[in-house]
């Protein structure tokens, strides 16, 4: 069955240039969390909507970041003015509601700001 | 603040042997306990979990032992096999929340 895809796959900014990164969830998940992970760490949480709701975006980083699910299912997570710090892999995730389901994870996007 | 913690970065084991990897956590509000296993280049896949209410959860060659006490999480595989050389991340989520804190993960390397 598919699973949650994320696009791109790699991306490599100049410093100071904006980009998207996309996120498709598993259809049906009412979650869905993006996480950065930087080289060598473990993922950190960034936002978590339930369908269209921004209801956590306790780990941005900075107003640089955006996030967004406008219809409850494609998320875009947005970064404004690129620094070479933003360089990472942002992963996204889906479950069902409850919590403790289990969160499926995208292949992630690798971006890399030069 | 780390509030999970992974102290071995790496973890060698041979073929057939029990792997045990160790995480330490600092926050007596989580309630729930989880690994995950990560390939390069593929996102975290969840292997095996445990509530705060059990001290053990078994699944196949995979068990995963909570001690509140002594606020450890460990994952025990056995036997090991090739396959299981990955990098796995603990991970725990505070009581009314779904966020996952993670650990900083053990690169596991099976050999033959």
């Amino acid at each position: 069955g598919a699973g949650v895809s994320q696009s791109p796959r790699y991306k490599v900014a100049k410093r100071g240039q904006d980009v998207a990164l996309r996120c498709d969830p598993i259809s049906g998940h009412v979650s869905l969390f993006w996480y950065q992970q930087a080289l060598g760490q473990g993922p950190e949480f960034l936002t978590y909507f339930q369908n269209e709701a921004q209801l956590d975006k306790s780990g941005l980083p900075s107003d640089r970041f955006f996030a967004e699910r406008p219809e409850g299912s494609v998320s875009t997570l947005k970064i404004q003015r690129t620094q070479q710090e933003d360089s990472a892999v942002y992963l996204c995730a889906s479950s069902h509601l409850d919590p403790g389901e289990t969160q499926y994870f995208g292949p992630g996007t690798r971006l890399l700001v030069l | 603040d780390q509030q999970v913690k992974q102290n071995s970065p790496s973890l060698s084991v041979q073929e057939g042997r029990i792997s045990i990897l160790n995480c330490d956590y600092t926050n007596s509000m989580f309630d729930y306990f989880l690994w995950y296993k990560k390939y390069p280049a593929e996102g975290p896949t969840f292997l095996i979990s445990i509530s705060s209410i059990k001290d053990k959860n078994e699944d196949g060659r995979f068990t995963v032992f909570l001690n509140k006490s002594a606020k450890h999480l460990s994952l025990h595989i056995v036997p090991s096999q090739p396959g299981d050389s990955a990098v796995y991340f603990c991970a725990n989520t505070l009581q009314g929340a779904q966020k996952l804190v993670f650990g900083q993960g053990t690169r596991l390397t099976i050999n033959p």
